[in-house]
């Protein structure tokens, strides 16, 4: 049973256009969400994260949307670049605790 | 940005032998994790560890596993004996601090494969 689901599991996307990343979580003590990002051959890195006192989280062209009562997010990349493709990973905790609960990861592709 | 080390990169071994998983944390940092990743699916946790004990470990953390970070060296995963099942990407993890929005600063990963 997975308690993080990510969708779509790829995503093609020309350079200029907005990628959309799906989440969703199954448990409502979950009340911190981060998303890191991986590029191929190394580490996956923290790139924006929201709690659910906020419905929204901007960073540049990253925007987190959070709907806590459909529990479900989406990242949003605005004017995407080629530099942005990598897989992207939805992730969940509580915030008595770190330990990170990952969902499949969705990769993403930006065609020049 | 702060940097995890693992070493190694990937190793091949032959099942029921024994391997250690290696990791350098970041250098001022007290929470330690590892997370395993089998191809095609997420990163699962396996384990945290804190002052030199374990705080929290889920069910993939088996009897076989141990961790430990003797005199603030490697923090090692061990697996004695190995299984074909633990083949997989193991990540470590490294924190300054336990709670939800401390950042957790990830390695590039050790592959193992059990044959």
């Amino acid at each position: 049973q997975q308690q993080v689901r990510q969708s779509p599991q790829s995503l093609t996307v020309w350079e200029g256009e907005t990628a959309i990343l799906n989440c969703s979580y199954e448990d409502s003590t979950f009340d911190y969400f981060p998303w890191y990002w991986q590029f191929p051959r190394e580490s996956p890195a923290l790139l924006i994260a929201i709690r659910p006192v906020s419905n929204k989280k901007e960073d540049g062209r990253f925007t987190i949307f959070f709907n806590k009562r459909e529990k479900k997010l989406s990242l949003h990349i605005t004017d995407s670049q080629p530099g942005d493709s990598a897989t992207y990973f939805c992730a969940a905790s509580r915030s008595a605790g770190n330990k990170l609960t990952f969902g499949i990861g969705t990769r993403v592709l930006v065609r020049p | 940005g702060p940097k995890v080390l693992q070493i190694p990169s990937h190793q091949i071994i032959d099942m029921g032998q024994m391997v250690t998983l290696n990791c350098d944390p970041v250098s001022n940092h007290l929470y330690f994790y590892w997370y395993k990743q089998i191809l095609g699916q997420q990163m699962e946790f396996l384990v945290n560890f804190y002052n030199g004990k374990v705080m929290e470990k889920s069910k993939l953390f088996k009897d076989q596993f141990s961790v430990e970070r003797p005199d603030g060296s490697y923090f090692t995963l061990k697996i004695q004996p190995t299984a074909l099942e633990d083949s997989a990407v193991y990540f470590c993890a490294s924190s300054l601090g336990q709670h939800s929005g401390n950042t957790l600063y990830f390695g590039e990963g050790s592959r193992l494969i059990v044959v």
